[in-house]
């Protein structure tokens, strides 16, 4: 079980818009810590999708934002393309295990 | 272009070491927070060790007392020395660049390197 819980899958179709969500606890995302995102593409490495929250890296598509509120935080896509299949996961830091933390990770199938 | 490269992977026994490497272009290890990851075949991200600049070390508990996360300055390398390895720990580890800043509550992971892969089984 991962600290931080997201859906197993989501599904959406071409030009649709759709949120993942990520579910912590006061340890952790509560606790005011931030909440980062990643984007794994099928046979590659993850990548840095969001961080702080809601900042997006150079190159990253204004299409992706993130949000967070109390325990949870959101990762929002509009206008999906095929590209955007992939496996995203979120990270934060939890304080009672002294670790960083990912959630189990979210299918995204267009 | 910043790269890490990790090597080191491959098929060990239970209970046996092995010893992960991660070789970065374009960035000084003894300057940079590093960190490794691993993901188990089909399963999600688990943080497993993080070396700051001033060479502070943290574990996962899963891996605490059998990882050893160092670095070599004179071949600007990081390394991961696993011991005692269990069918468990069967996974690819990526080792990646920590973006500190504020306390280590905010750090994120902003390079990943391809990873390299771990298998434990007799």
């Amino acid at each position: 079980q991962s600290v931080l819980t997201q859906p197993p899958s989501v599904s959406g179709a071409p030009g649709q818009s759709l949120t993942i969500s990520c579910t912590g606890s006061n340890s952790n995302v509560g606790g005011g810590y931030d909440v980062h995102w990643y984007q794994q593409l099928p046979g590659t490495a993850p990548k840095l999708l969001i961080h702080g929250n809601n900042k997006r890296p150079s190159g990253v598509p204004d299409r992706f934002s993130g949000s967070k509120s109390y325990t949870s935080a959101s990762l929002a896509i509009t206008g999906l393309q095929a590209e955007d299949e992939a496996d995203y996961f979120c990270q934060s830091y939890d304080t009672s295990l002294s670790a960083w933390v990912f959630g189990g990770g979210t299918k995204l199938t267009v | 272009e910043v790269q890490l490269v990790e090597s080191g992977g491959g098929l060990v026994q239970p209970g046996g070491s092995l010893r992960l490497s991660c070789t970065p272009s374009g960035l000084i290890v003894s300057n940079t927070y590093m960190t490794w990851v691993r993901q188990a075949p089909g399963k999600g991200l688990e943080w497993v060790s993080l070396i700051y600049s001033g060479g502070t070390t943290q574990y996962a508990d899963s891996v605490k007392d059998r990882f050893t996360i160092s670095r070599d300055t004179s071949k600007n390398a990081l390394y991961l020395q696993m011991s005692s390895l269990r069918a468990d720990d069967t996974a690819v580890y990526y080792c990646a660049k920590v973006r500190d800043y504020g306390g280590r509550g905010y750090w994120y992971f902003d390079l990943w390197g391809r990873g390299t892969l771990v298998t434990v089984s007799s």
